[in-house]
C-alpha cells in the first residue's frame, strides 16, 4: 500500500517568506506526527495530531510555525516570516492509534528546506 | 524528561563483521517504549523493531538483534555479519506508555552513521 508522502521533497525560499509543507499520512491512520532533522539538533518533535483532539503542539520551536490537520487526514505545516535556522529536512509520520500502545510510526520521505 | 544517548557517533567496519550500536535511555515512565529505525542514505526513516518495558526478552530476526536491559537502561542493536546495504544512520527512540490519550511522539538519540566497507 501507499507509504506517507510529503510534499515538495525541496523547498528553497527566501528569508522572511512563508511557506507551506504538505503530508499525506497512510489511509487508517489517525494519529500524525511532524519532526524536524537538522544537523545541531537531530530529529525533534514537532507537533501531534489525534483523530479530532486538540493537537499536542509543545514542540513548536516558536509562534512562526503552525500546523492543521483537515479531516483527519492530510496535513500542512506552515512556517510563516521563514529564518534560516528554520532550515533542515521536516518529516512526517504516521501511526495506527489504540490507548495503551504506542504502534510503530511510519515516516515520510520529508521536505528539505532551505531558507536562504 | 525523556532522554536517549547513542554515544558512538560513527563506525566503520569491513563487511561480514559483527557490529553493535549502542543506547542508553532515561525516563520517569513505569512504562515506555523503544524503537530503533534506520535511515539509508535515501533518507526514508525505516521501522525496525519495537519494544515495551515489560518485555526484557531478547530479539533477533535475522542478521539483526536486539539486547535490551532494564537495569542499565540500555536497548542494543547488533548485526552480525554486516553487509555494505547495512550502511545507514541508525536511531535509537523512547516514547511514553501512558494509556488514555497519550501522545506517543518519540525521542530520538542523535543517531550512529554506520559504514560498512566492501
Amino acid at each position: 500500500g501507499a507509504g506517507v508522502s510529503q510534499s515538495p521533497s525541496n523547498k528553497v525560499t527566501e528569508k522572511g517568506k512563508d511557506v507551506e509543507l504538505r503530508c499525506d499520512p497512510i489511509s487508517g491512520h489517525t494519529a500524525l506526527y511532524w519532526y524536524r532533522q537538522s544537523l545541531g539538533q537531530g530529529l525533534e518533535f514537532l507537533i501531534y495530531f489525534q483523530g479530532n483532539s486538540a493537537p499536542d503542539k509543545s514542540g513548536l520551536p516558536s509562534d512562526r510555525f503552525s500546523a492543521e490537520r483537515t479531516g483527519g487526514s492530510v496535513s500542512t505545516l506552515t512556517i510563516q516570516r521563514t529564518q534560516q535556522e528554520d532550515s533542515a529536512v521536516y518529516l512526517c509520520a504516521s501511526s495506527l492509534r489504540r490507548s495503551g500502545r504506542p504502534y510503530e510510526q511510519y515516516f515520510g520521505p520529508g521536505t528539505r528546506l532551505t531558507v536562504t | 524528561a525523556q532522554k536517549v544517548t547513542q554515544a558512538q557517533t560513527e563506525i566503520s567496519v569491513v563487511e561480514k563483521e559483527d557490529v553493535t550500536l549502542d543506547c542508553v535511555y532515561e525516563t520517569r515512565d513505569t512504562t515506555y517504549y523503544l524503537f530503533w529505525y534506520k535511515q539509508p542514505p535515501s533518507g526514508e526513516l525505516v521501522f525496525l523493531i519495537r519494544r515495551n518495558s515489560f518485555d526484557e526478552q531478547n530479539e533477533i530476526s535475522g542478521r539483526y538483534s536486539w539486547n535490551f536491559q532494564k537495569s542499565t537502561s540500555s536497548f542494543n542493536f547488533t548485526i552480525t555479519a554486516s553487509q555494505v546495504v547495512d550502511s545507514a544512520v541508525y536511531f535509537c527512540a523512547l516514547s511514553g506508555g501512558h494509556s488514555g490519550g497519550s501522545n506517543y511522539k518519540l525521542t530520538f538519540g542523535k543517531g550512529t552513521l554506520l559504514t560498512v566497507n566492501p
